[in-house]
């Protein structure tokens, strides 16, 4: 079967560095997504990775390991507007995207 | 530019009723997608439109039907609602289905079938 896996929650600090891990088995691979969707609201677009390494926008990183089956998104100097679910996506062979539960980030002042 | 609009924004739905939740995009997109988002899992695909005039099933299509008469269009139907289709809907669209294309996403239409 096809499988994301991200953590549920995680709590960091106003300023700090958060990286959130996600890790997939998917019938074929052709992209990794993140997503960021606030309460109530639906979801955007983050970041796509195809090749493995580091993708910087900004605040924001992505980085992608295929052979791992592994990616994470790197969140910094974060901000209390940075409290959202951030969901992981890959598309398979079939060009459909399979979609972690997402990871609810808390920010503390 | 509206993007991606959807109706109603929320509903209440007897059981046994059809309903047809309504989804357009003016950004003339080729693919469109319609996902469940229920607390815990992750958006699961119902339905999907590469192109006008297609239509494909997704990981959970059974109670929902789908039509893509034209490219902007893309309407969900409950034919008989049951209370595990309660959910909150996304509409998506890209400009195509691979490749580095991004979903965008409609604000989503809250379901209660009680």
């Amino acid at each position: 079967g096809q499988n994301i896996d991200q953590p549920t929650e995680m709590t960091a600090t106003e300023g700090a560095i958060v990286q959130i891990n996600c890790t997939y088995q998917t019938s074929g691979f052709n992209g990794l997504f993140w997503y960021q969707q606030h309460a109530g609201e639906a979801p955007t677009f983050l970041s796509y990775n195809v090749l493995d390494g580091l993708e910087e926008k900004g605040r924001f990183s992505s980085f992608l390991s295929r052979s791992k089956g592994y990616s994470y998104l790197l969140l910094k100097e974060l901000q209390m507007k940075d409290s959202a679910s951030y969901l992981c996506a890959v598309r398979d062979s079939n060009y459909q995207l399979i979609w972690g539960a997402g990871t609810k980030l808390i920010i503390k002042p | 530019i509206a993007g991606i609009t959807q109706a109603p924004t929320s509903q209440i739905l007897a059981a046994g009723r059809r309903m047809t939740l309504r989804c357009t995009q003016d950004m003339r997109h080729n693919a469109m997608y319609w996902y469940r988002q229920d607390l815990g899992l992750g958006l699961r695909l119902i339905h999907y439109s590469n192109t006008a005039g297609t239509t494909g099933k997704g990981e959970v299509p059974d109670g929902y039907s789908v039509s893509r008469a034209n490219t902007d269009d893309f309407p969900l139907t409950l034919a008989s609602a049951v209370p595990s289709q309660t959910s909150v809907y996304f509409c998506a669209s890209s400009p195509g289905a691979g490749g580095n294309n991004e979903q965008f996403f409609g604000p989503g239409t809250r379901l209660t079938v009680l």
